[in-house]
């Protein structure tokens, strides 16, 4: 089955305790990209990576590191949480064609608190 | 700056009744535009998405979407609810020459009413 998958589902966390959100597709997309979604502020691309090695800053990257050693993985990585990373955290995967981005197939979510 | 307006943020509607969903968008490109719907508790999934050709556009679940290049419109709409279209509905756009940063609205929450 295609699917984007993400790990852990539910984290409770403290401030200032390193964090990694794991996310792994396997329909062999080149792009991948991490959303955070808040109450009244809709999603909002923290980062996004076009290949292998290869990441951009989205809106709102401060507070975040990603990395793309794989095709298909693509961790979000929390050094120093703060209580204002609490969110809604999506991964998504897609094709490229031509340096274009087409449908974005989204992960089931992990929901982040930081005390 | 990319913004995407989703002007209604709750929208309730009767079983059976049509609706439509706004979103304004502002750029001083050309956009690729798309809605994605996202049921409770689940990730989103798309709905439809405009890249270039007609400007009437037609996607899963009975929903379609005009793109109004004048407007910077690209409005949402079903003839007939179910009590199952109830779920947050998002605008997102993306820039042609770029294509790779995507820009979301704030989400409109439809509530079908039995």
């Amino acid at each position: 089955e295609a699917q984007v998958t993400q790990n852990p589902r539910y984290l409770i966390t403290v401030t200032g305790k390193k964090l990694t959100v794991t996310c792994s597709q396997n329909m062999n997309h080149e792009y991948m990209s991490w959303y955070r979604q808040d109450p009244g502020l809709g999603l909002r691309q923290i980062y996004y990576s076009m290949n292998v090695e290869v990441t951009d800053k989205g809106d709102v990257p401060e507070g975040y590191k990603v990395s793309r050693k794989e095709k298909r993985n693509f961790p979000l990585i929390l050094e120093s949480p703060s209580p204002n990373q609490t969110s809604l955290y999506f991964c998504a995967s897609s094709r490229t064609s031509g340096g274009f981005t087409d449908t974005q197939y989204f992960g089931p979510g992990t929901r982040l608190t930081v005390l | 700056a990319q913004s995407v307006t989703q002007l209604d943020s709750q929208v309730p509607v009767f079983e059976e009744a049509p609706v439509e969903l706004r979103c304004n968008y502002s750029s001083s490109v050309s956009v690729y535009l798309f809605w994605y719907v996202q049921y409770p508790n689940q990730g989103l999934q798309l709905l439809l998405k405009y890249l270039s050709g007609s400007t009437l556009v037609k996607g899963i679940n009975g929903f379609e979407a005009e793109f109004n290049k004048s407007q910077t419109s690209f409005h949402l709409r079903k003839p007939s609810v179910h009590i199952s279209d109830t779920a947050e509905y998002f605008c997102a756009v993306s820039h042609i020459n770029t294509g790779n940063q995507f820009y979301f609205g704030t989400g409109t929450s439809l509530t079908v009413i039995p």
